[in-house]
């Protein structure tokens, strides 16, 4: 089945500085890449999402792209914050069956050092 | 803001009981699921239910698994002669459609003794 790639496992940063998680994928059907925060002990939740027909897309600090022909997307997290402290997981849409699924990559920690 | 709700949210059970982990999913989504997270590991797929029957499972869910949509409202998963390494939390999540983000429950964390 479809696989996601994610990197790295941990990041840590300095408050203010960026982090950038990558993932990689292998399926060229998926078509939607969401991005979700976790912090300890919570449910995952939705903080942006890309479809395949756009290269980039941007919400305030958070921004994602997409490049198809290498099947790889990535998150920036510009100006980071302690409160950004959680653990990221990127997911894509595998259409192995007739509705597709959202399969998740490893996650990433995030620790954002004040 | 709408949202998925678990109940309970943690559940203790012997091992090689029955288990039922409920779920209202948002009231104009279409699509349900359900996923399984061991702790400090990824979230895993188990299942899709859309149009009141199974759409996709993972290998993960085998005969010892079942859903159930019951009422208008409810999603149920229900797992059969529990082992240890059922232990894990157990996410509910619902979409309006595909291709759209999963809107996840708070979950139910399920211990097997």
């Amino acid at each position: 089945g479809e696989n996601v790639e994610q990197h790295p496992s941990t990041l840590s940063v300095q408050e203010g500085d960026s982090a950038v998680i990558k993932c990689t994928y292998s399926d060229s059907a998926s078509n939607y890449f969401p991005w979700y925060k976790q912090e300890l002990g919570k449910r995952p939740q939705l903080i942006i999402d890309i479809r395949s027909n756009v290269g980039e897309k941007k919400d305030q600090r958070i921004a994602v792209t997409l490049n198809k022909t290498a099947k790889h997307f990535s998150l920036h997290i510009t100006e980071t914050q302690p409160e950004d402290s959680a653990v990221y997981f990127c997911a894509l849409l595998n259409y192995g069956g007739s509705q597709g699924n959202l399969i998740f990559g490893k996650g990433t920690k995030l620790s954002v050092k004040p | 803001e709408p949202e998925v709700t678990q109940t309970p949210s943690h559940q203790v059970t012997q091992m090689g009981q029955e288990v039922i982990l409920r779920c209202v999913p948002i009231s104009n989504h279409l699509y349900f699921y359900w996923y399984r997270q061991i702790l400090g590991q990824k979230v895993e797929f188990l299942v899709s239910f859309y149009n009141n029957e199974i759409s996709e499972k993972s290998e993960i869910f085998d005969d010892q698994f079942s859903v159930e949509r019951p009422d208008g409202s409810n999603f149920t998963l229900k797992i059969r002669s529990t082992k240890l390494e059922d232990s894990a939390m157990y996410f509910c999540a619902s979409s309006p459609g595909q291709a759209y983000g999963y809107t996840f429950g708070s979950g139910t964390r399920l211990t097997v003794v």
